[in-house]
């Protein structure tokens, strides 16, 4: 079966920190791995998804199959990451995305 | 805005009753997706539809059923509803599977 965990519920930081929210997945088959974020009174949206390998608003996140996780990180946190995260798992066959219970991140100054 | 439509935004019922939730996917997404939000559970996957067939289930209780129409918009219906029920119900559409999900911006219900 599908499983995504994401173990914070919250994580508070100061401006200019290194973030990391950690995600890990349970999937026998090739995974697919994404985050989303909802900022305040916006709609959830796609951050960035493993296969692009791509640093979206400063953000990263590798897929390490071995330990099956899929962490998200940040060098330097801004004021403005302060949102809500989840991380989701696809698979090959197309059925929807898993979603994890989501880490809200907040960021001060 | 082209992108996913909910309606109604805000829902407040009595326990027993029976709403229905709409949503209108991106224009050209074939796929359409239910999720339940809630504080406890983050967010849980209900329902799958695909050009008009159920294409997955989750974790959708015998009370809710949803259908997705030849125009391509889909309904939830929640019936019997309980306190518990009481969530932020999402809509999603892709283009593609597996691919970018795009959400709406979400039905409130309320059960009393």
């Amino acid at each position: 079966a599908q499983r995504v965990t994401q173990p914070e519920k919250l994580l508070s930081v100061f401006k200019g920190a290194p973030v990391e929210l950690k995600c890990n997945y349970s999937y026998s088959g090739s995974p697919e791995l994404f985050w989303y974020v909802q900022y305040s009174r916006q709609r959830l949206q796609l951050l960035l998804r493993h296969i692009s390998r791509e640093s979206i608003k400063g953000f990263t996140a590798d897929l390490n199959k071995g330990e099956t996780s899929f962490h998200l990180k940040k060098p330097f946190a801004q004021e403005e990451d302060s949102a809500m995260y989840y991380c989701a798992l696809g698979n090959q066959a197309g059925t929807a995305l898993i979603f994890g219970k989501g880490t809200t991140l907040s960021v001060s100054s | 805005d082209s992108g996913v439509t909910q309606t109604p935004k805000h829902l407040i019922t009595a326990t027993g009753q029976r709403v229905t939730l709409r949503c209108s996917p991106r224009s050209g997404d074939l796929s359409v997706y239910w999720y339940q939000q809630s504080l406890d559970q983050g967010l849980q996957f209900l329902i799958q539809y695909y050009n008009g067939e159920e294409r997955a289930k989750g974790n959708i209780l015998e009370r809710f059923s949803a259908q997705q129409f030849p125009d391509l918009h889909s309904e939830l219906n929640l019936s019997s509803l309980e306190l518990g029920d009481s969530a932020l119900y999402f809509c999603a559409s892709s283009v593609a599977i597996p691919g970018e999900l795009f959400f709406g911006e979400g039905s409130r219900l309320t059960v009393l």
